[in-house]
């Protein structure tokens, strides 16, 4: 199993802000990784696909970079619409795996 | 554009099966992969598995033994069967079409979900 794993865990933020969340694969998944932001009573919604391509009608604040092992996902101003759970998702192996999730609250 | 909507039944007793559909509306299921996946309360997401529309399925080894997917392309809908349930599979249980690009793939959209509790 490709393990992922995030860091960090949670984080505190200001409107404005800019934010990393770090996710690292425990083996080279090339730039097989996605990135989805999930809020509260709500399903996931996809940011990037293929480590860096923004998917479409998500704002260009968010940017997604890295290749092999480690990724980061980039926020660029935090709005408060963007107070949320980031996950990032390899799909590189055939078992689909997530990493345990990173948590963006208003500081 | 593709909508996708869960349904079923929210409480299940140990040791059943837990049933669920998802029907798919805005498009046709004749094309990518349709996925089950879920998330525990207050935890983080889980892969169970897809099923493309040819009825070839990829399970999570870790539930591989208790799963089954099907595809009604008829109906526009997929479905799962967890058998054998516990209080650990209570979770949100999301549907979500794997969409496929240059070898790349990744979920969208998704269902709302819906929660099912394993309880008696």
């Amino acid at each position: 199993d490709i393990q992922m794993s995030q860091s960090p865990s949670s984080l505190s933020a200001s409107v404005g802000d800019r934010v990393t969340i770090t996710c690292r694969a425990s083996q080279s998944i090339g730039l097989y990784l996605n990135w989805y932001q999930q809020k509260p009573g709500k399903a996931p919604n996809l940011l990037i696909y293929a480590a860096s391509i923004l998917q479409s009608g998500v704002p260009s604040r968010f940017s997604g970079t890295g290749s092999g092992t480690d990724f980061t996902l980039t926020i660029t101003s935090l709005q408060p619409e963007d107070f949320a759970v980031y996950y990032c998702q390899q799909s590189h192996s055939t078992l689909l795996t997530f990493g345990g999730g990173t948590k963006v609250e208003i500081k | 554009q593709v909508q996708l909507q869960e349904s079923g039944p929210g409480l299940v007793k140990p040791s059943e099966t837990l049933s669920l559909i998802c029907t798919v509306s805005g498009g046709s299921i004749s094309s990518y992969s349709w996925n089950w996946i879920r998330q525990p309360p207050g935890k983080g997401l889980e892969w169970i598995g897809y099923i493309y529309y040819s009825g070839n399925t990829n399970y999570n080894p870790s539930l591989k033994s208790r799963v089954t997917m099907s595809v009604d392309r008829s109906k526009n809908q997929f479905s799962l069967n967890l058998r054998s349930v516990t209080a650990a599979d209570t979770a949100v249980y999301y549907c979500a079409r794997g969409y496929d690009s240059s070898g790349f793939n990744w979920f969208d959209p998704w269902g709302q979900g819906t929660l099912v509790t394993v309880s008696s």
